[in-house]
Order: structure tokens, then sequence, then C-alpha cells
């Protein structure tokens, strides 16, 4: 166990529906990191919140948003799903990636998501 | 913008063989740079890192990886592999500009498999 949690492990939605990811970080990190790991674009950042605002954005379509609550946990929303989005969706959380100083991130197991 | 190259896609191993994983990335800047280790099923696990000082570093289950800056590269080494390293191997790098770190980037990775 990492520490960092994600739920649901595994979802099988349809196409045209929403789904919901949740991230609850590691005790004491406040950033959180979304990543989309799929077998021809590899782990693909998506966004990062750190401490409830939205610090950076990667390849995240604009049918998915997420957002990270005061309890520091976050959400992945992914709307108007496509076969294409069919992927492992990872969440990591780090301490303080603004200081300058030794930090990693921490991963959690992921959801894989399957849409038919 | 970052990006991070990995030269092997799979590479078949048979136990006690040498194991060394390709990893270049291009960025004129600073860098913190990592190896993670994906086991089936499994999350995203830090292998090793480096962040400053002696370029050769060493990481867990006798991993090492060596940071040579003219070259842009971060192998992952391991002297002997076992069947149990069988698992997919990431680079990724952050860049480091005052006192603020980026995103992590990551290359496709490396599948490992060891052959009994």
């Amino acid at each position: 166990d990492s520490g960092v949690t994600q739920t649901p492990k595994h979802l099988i939605t349809a196409t045209g529906q929403r789904v919901t990811l949740r991230c609850s970080p590691r005790s004491g990190d406040l950033s959180v990191y979304w990543y989309q790991q799929s077998l021809d674009q590899g782990l693909q950042f998506l966004i990062q919140y750190y401490n409830g605002e939205e610090r950076a954005k990667g390849n995240i379509l604009e049918r998915f948003s997420a957002q990270q609550f005061p309890d520091l946990h976050s959400e992945l929303n992914l709307s108007s799903l496509e076969l294409g989005d069919s992927a492992l969706y990872f969440c990591a959380s780090s301490v303080d990636p603004s200081r300058d100083r030794d930090y990693g991130y921490t991963f959690g197991s992921g959801t894989r998501l399957t849409v038919v | 913008a970052q990006s991070v190259s990995q030269h092997n896609h799979h590479v078949i191993l048979s136990e006690a063989a040498s194991l060394e994983l390709g990893c270049n990335y291009s960025y004129g800047g600073t860098v913190n740079l990592f190896w993670y280790v994906q086991y089936p099923g499994q999350h995203l696990q830090l292998l090793l890192k480096y962040f400053s000082g002696d370029p050769l570093v060493k990481g867990i289950k006798g991993f090492e990886a060596e940071f040579i800056k003219s070259k842009f590269s971060f192998n992952l080494r391991k002297p002997s592999v076992q069947w149990s390293d069988t698992a997919e191997y990431f680079c990724a790098v952050n860049a480091r500009w005052g006192g603020s770190q980026g995103n992590l980037i990551f290359g496709k990775g490396t599948k490992l498999s060891v052959k009994p």
C-alpha cells in the first residue's frame, strides 16, 4: 500500500457516459497529479492540483475535468466517453513541488477504465 | 519542452544476465531524474532518483543508474537479474529552475521479461 488510494479499481461503462474517478493523496501530501496510461501513448500527464488549486495542465481533453477538495482528495471527471478513453488512470501525490528539494511522487494503484 | 526516450520497448533476458536500460532526456537545464518500476497489475514504485551529487545512484533491489550530463542520459543497470525483476521500467525527468520544479515527464517504458 503506497498511501495513495484510488477508487474504483475497475470501471466498465458505455460510450457517451460520464464517470468520476477518486483519489486520496498520501497523508501530508498537498499536491495531486493525474496520469493516463495507455498502450500506445504511455504515461501521459493530465493535470496537477496543489492545495486545492490547479497548478499545471498537460494533455487533458476538454471532456475531462478535475478538482481538489479542501480535504485534499481529488476527483477526475471524464465525460462523453469514447472507446479511446479506455486506459489506466493513475493518481500520484507529492508534498510540495514548488520547493527545490528532494521529493518524489507516490502513485496509487490506478483505476482501469474500460469503455464499451 | 522536455521529453524522455527509452530506447528499448521490450528486453528479454535469462536469469543472472546483466541489465542495462537506456534513457535519454531532452532539456538543457537542471533536472531531477527517476526510474520507476511497475510490476504486473501494480502501481508504479520508485526504484531510484538523482537530484545532485554523485552521478552514480544506487536504488532498491540492487539497481543503480548513472547520470551522464554530457550525454543527457540516465541508464539503469543491474549486474544480475532475477525472474522477479520481470516488470515494466519507466524513466522520468522533471526540470528544476530557481526554487521550483516542473511535472514529471515519463518515457514510454521498457518491458523486461526475465526467463527462469
